[in-house]
């Protein structure tokens, strides 16, 4: 069973606009921890962020900025004000025992 | 700059070749792994190491043989590869093993192995 959806295949967006990126988790355990990873064509997968389940304040960094929702177990991930630079796959992941990451979303930005 | 590097970033080997990918690791780290992520599938855990220990195969076939001498270096000898095994293979490490506490796994460049 798939422990972590990103139902978002590919989007493709124009330089400046906002965009959110869906992550929706499966888990039994009640301590969990939550990741985004970037990367970029060059291969590297770039560690953005890790929350544990017992902290569902969102978080902003920048332009990047995550929502925890433990109710909808979601952990959805919004760029404002896109760059080409962010044109990369977005890998969300979970960790209650190992980690299991997405598919990926492929976020195309567009000059 | 990453505190995991991986040689060679491309590589090109024949069906027959003997060829190994190289990961050092500049973070302090206990845990190395080794990933495999193939076009339109999800990342795939291979290899685990821990304290230069071997904690986990995930049912990988033998013409993929790692090695870890140390918690800094890990290496994936290859031999004998076939054209699906051509994929991006990410080595990546973390302080404790990844599902002790979350810790979080940090990723080198990958190496790009291609098998004609």
């Amino acid at each position: 069973a798939q422990k972590v959806t990103q139902a978002q295949t590919e989007i493709s967006v124009v330089e400046k606009e906002d965009v959110t990126l869906d992550c929706v988790y499966e888990t039994r355990d009640t301590t969990y921890y939550l990741f985004w990873y970037k990367q970029p064509p060059s291969g590297e997968l770039v560690f953005l962020i890790r929350r544990n389940s017992f902290d569902e304040q969102n978080e902003i960094s920048g332009r990047y900025s995550w929502n925890f929702q433990k109710s909808t177990s979601s952990f959805n991930f919004t760029i404002t004000a896109s760059q080409v630079v962010d044109s990369a796959v977005y890998f969300c992941a979970i960790c209650f025992n190992k980690f299991y990451f997405g598919s990926g979303t492929k976020l195309n930005v567009k000059p | 700059e990453t505190g995991v590097t991986q040689t060679p970033r491309h590589l090109v080997m024949g069906m027959t070749n003997k060829k190994s990918l190289k990961c050092e690791q500049h973070l302090g780290h206990n845990a190395m792994y080794w990933y495999k992520q193939s076009a339109k599938k999800p990342l795939e855990l291979m290899f685990v190491y821990n304290f230069k220990e071997q904690t986990e195969n995930n049912s990988v076939p033998s013409r993929f043989s790692p090695e870890c001498p140390n918690s800094s270096h890990l290496f994936l000898h290859l031999h004998t590869l076939q054209p699906e095994d051509s994929a991006l293979y990410l080595c990546a490490s973390s302080q404790g093993l990844e599902g002790a506490n979350g810790n979080t796994i940090y990723f080198g460049e990958g190496s790009w192995l291609t098998v004609v």
